[in-house]
């Protein structure tokens, strides 16, 4: 099994709908993280949890909000889907000194 | 906002050559890390060099830091087609514990 796990790996949904992306690691790691790439802009930061209890917006939380159900698990809602969140979206776990992050697949979403 | 930024933006070369990245931040930083990116996949963590060092080497990877311009450039050598992919520079703040910070990825092709 991969260390970061996402589902879905794939994803196609209509403009105002609900969407939750999941992710799971078996690191043992507290810190996880949601990045969103999209072509030309490198990875950009949603959220990130240093443990279950946190929970801190990133550079471009707005429309997104995070559950960190437990140490291994931290989920991503779209509340309403946008077209322009249309993107890969990454979800990462480290240790507590941030060296090293590992990264799930992916999940490529597209919003219609 | 974007921290690194990777240059150049593309690279192509030939199989056995050496290839070269560039990257430059903006903000005092503990430590920098170098991903790779299959097309479309997850990131792989490659090097990570901290605020003290100069210059790491890791296989055929050879990474520099110089903090006084706040830059580090990646030197892959003996470059093979399996090399293609893209690079992404990665900087954490010193300020603070803070996320890893990207740029914008340097696309290397390897040409067989």
């Amino acid at each position: 099994d991969a260390d970061v796990t996402q589902t879905p790996r794939n994803r196609i949904t209509k403009t105002g709908k609900r969407i939750m992306l999941e992710c799971s690691q078996t690191k043992g790691h507290d810190r996880m993280y949601w990045y969103r790439q999209d072509p030309g802009l490198g990875l950009r930061l949603i959220y990130y949890s240093f443990d279950v209890k946190d929970i801190n917006k990133g550079e471009i939380s707005d429309g997104y909000s995070v559950s960190r159900q437990a140490q291994a698990k931290f989920s991503l809602s779209l509340e309403s889907a946008i077209p322009n969140q249309t993107a890969l979206y990454f979800c990462a776990t480290s240790d507590f000194r941030g060296h090293g992050y590992t990264f799930g697949s992916g999940t490529r979403l597209t919003v219609v | 906002s974007q921290q690194g930024e990777e240059d150049p933006q593309a690279l192509s070369i030939q199989e056995g050559e050496n290839a070269t990245m560039n990257c430059s931040y903006k903000t005092s930083i503990n430590n920098l890390q170098w991903y790779r990116q299959n097309s479309g996949r997850g990131l792989v963590h490659l090097i990570l060099i901290r605020s003290n060092e100069r210059e790491k080497h890791s296989g055929r990877l050879r990474v520099t830091l110089d903090t006084s311009k706040k830059s580090s450039s990646l030197l892959i050598t003996a470059s093979r087609a399996a090399d293609t992919a893209s690079y992404f520079c990665a900087t954490d703040r010193s300020s603070g514990n803070t996320p890893l910070v990207f740029g914008k990825g340097t696309r290397l092709s390897v040409i067989a």
